[in-house]
């Protein structure tokens, strides 16, 4: 069974669409998180969530909106996509938080491509 | 603010051992992570240092010295499947991925 999921692995879209990507973890963990990978591989976390609470909300723009509907899922809405938003983007969990030091596990990724 | 700094590439040997430095400016101090990622994969959390020494997990060992904003993981017996970008982070303030250094073992 895969531990962490994300959905749809590949995401091809236009300038100004909005769009969602979908995390699920079946670890039990309190803790999941968004990370980006852009195209010269430099990785950022964007935003953490633990048991459904916004944690960490790094410098993301506003058109990014993470949502949690219950501690298994963290989905990540973007609203009027722009070239600079094509990336890969990791969702990972962990049982706690950053401060801890357990595993964090990450889905295999969405590559998503803004036309 | 936060910089990290790592090698960009580093090349050995198989069966040989590498050290992958990582340095570190940072505002507050919780814990550095190490993580490995393949190329065209996910990366993959390999250890975590929030005091001073060593931790060793198998053939991979990661050290701290929070005085000298300095961190590395030692890889012992290289094997081809070690070849890898290799990532280390620092939470501080913010959480903040240093650029990676990409391992090639060669036979």
């Amino acid at each position: 069974d895969t531990a962490v999921s994300q959905t749809p692995k590949y995401l091809v879209t236009q300038m100004g669409n909005d769009k969602s990507i979908k995390c699920e973890q079946n670890l039990g963990h309190d803790t999941m998180y968004w990370y980006k990978q852009d195209s010269k591989k430099f990785l950022k976390i964007m935003f953490s969530y633990n048991n459904k609470e916004l944690i960490i909300n790094e410098t993301v723009p506003n058109r990014f909106s993470p949502k949690s509907p219950d501690k298994a899922h963290l989905n990540l809405h973007i609203n009027s996509l722009e070239l600079g938003d094509s990336a890969v983007y990791f969702c990972a969990s962990s049982q706690e938080g950053l401060a801890g030091a357990d595993t964090q596990y990450f889905g295999p990724g969405t590559r998503l491509t803004v036309l | 603010g936060q910089n990290i700094d790592q090698p960009t590439e580093m090349t050995a040997t198989e069966g040989a051992i590498v050290q992958i430095n990582c340095t570190y400016q940072t505002s507050g101090f919780n814990g550095l992570f190490w993580y490995q990622q393949h190329a065209g994969e996910a990366p993959t959390f390999l250890s975590y240092n929030v005091l001073d020494g060593l931790e060793e997990k198998g053939r991979f060992s990661s050290f701290l010295s929070r005085s000298k904003g300095y961190s590395y993981l030692l890889l012992k017996e290289l094997q081809m499947k070690d070849s890898a970008s290799y990532l280390c982070a620092v939470y501080g303030q913010n959480f903040v991925f240093g650029p990676g250094t990409r391992l090639s073992v060669l036979p």
